[in-house]
């Protein structure tokens, strides 16, 4: 079956370093999604792997490993802002996006 | 106007009642679906419609009948729901189904089934 593993819950302090990881397993594999919620709000889009490596967008970043099926988003510099929940989502072979149950990311002073 | 609007944005009804959620998008965009979100659970694609026509039925019950009468909009028709459809029902459009193509989501609809 398809599957996607992240950690449900996170904390963090203001002004450090997180890494939300997301594993995967899918039926073919056209790239992986990760989207920002914020509470009682739609989901937005953070940012779009389909090769292998670190894309850098600002504070967020996202890496992706093709070959473990595995992926991350890094938040540098946090801010209370950021306490939101993060969702990975992989697109397989049918162009179908399957979800993870997201990571609430709670951030303190 | 926001890219992608869904009303009302809270219903509460009856099992015994009909209603309608309705999704407008305003991005050019070819792609819509519905998906339902349950608290700590991912999302649960439920219709997808690519330039008009349904594309995937993702084992909904027929209590939850889509509509698409364009590309703009789409509408999921609601009658004789159960207490576990409560729910947050998103809707999201996306430029085409493949590869990169970021989806738009709309605010949600906050469905309770009493």
């Amino acid at each position: 079956g398809q599957n996607i593993d992240q950690p449900t819950e996170m904390t963090a302090t203001e002004g450090a370093i997180v890494q939300i990881n997301c594993t995967y397993q899918t039926s073919g594999f056209n790239g992986l999604f990760w989207y920002q919620q914020h509470a009682g709000e739609a989901p937005t889009f953070l940012s779009y792997n389909v090769l292998d490596g670190l894309e850098e967008k600002g504070r967020f970043s996202s890496f992706l490993s093709r070959s473990k099926g595995y992926s991350y988003l890094l938040l540098k510099e946090l801010q209370m802002k950021d306490s939101a929940s993060y969702l990975c989502a992989a697109l397989d072979s049918n162009y179908q996006l399957i979800w993870g149950a997201g990571t609430k990311l709670i951030i303190k002073p | 106007e926001t890219g992608v609007t869904q009303t009302p944005r809270h219903l509460v009804m009856g099992m015994t009642n009909k209603k309608s959620l309705k999704c407008e998008q305003h991005l050019g965009h070819n792609a819509m679906y519905w998906y339902k979100q349950s608290a700590k659970k991912p999302l649960e694609l439920m219709f997808v419609y690519n330039f008009k026509e349904q594309t995937e039925n993702n084992s909904v019950p027929s209590r939850f009948s889509p509509e698409c009468p364009n590309s703009s909009h789409l509408f999921l028709h609601l009658h004789t729901l159960q207490p576990e459809d409560s729910a947050l029902y998103l809707c999201a459009s996306s430029q085409g189904r493949e590869g990169g193509n970021e989806q738009f989501f709309g605010p949600g609809t906050r469905l309770t089934v009493l």
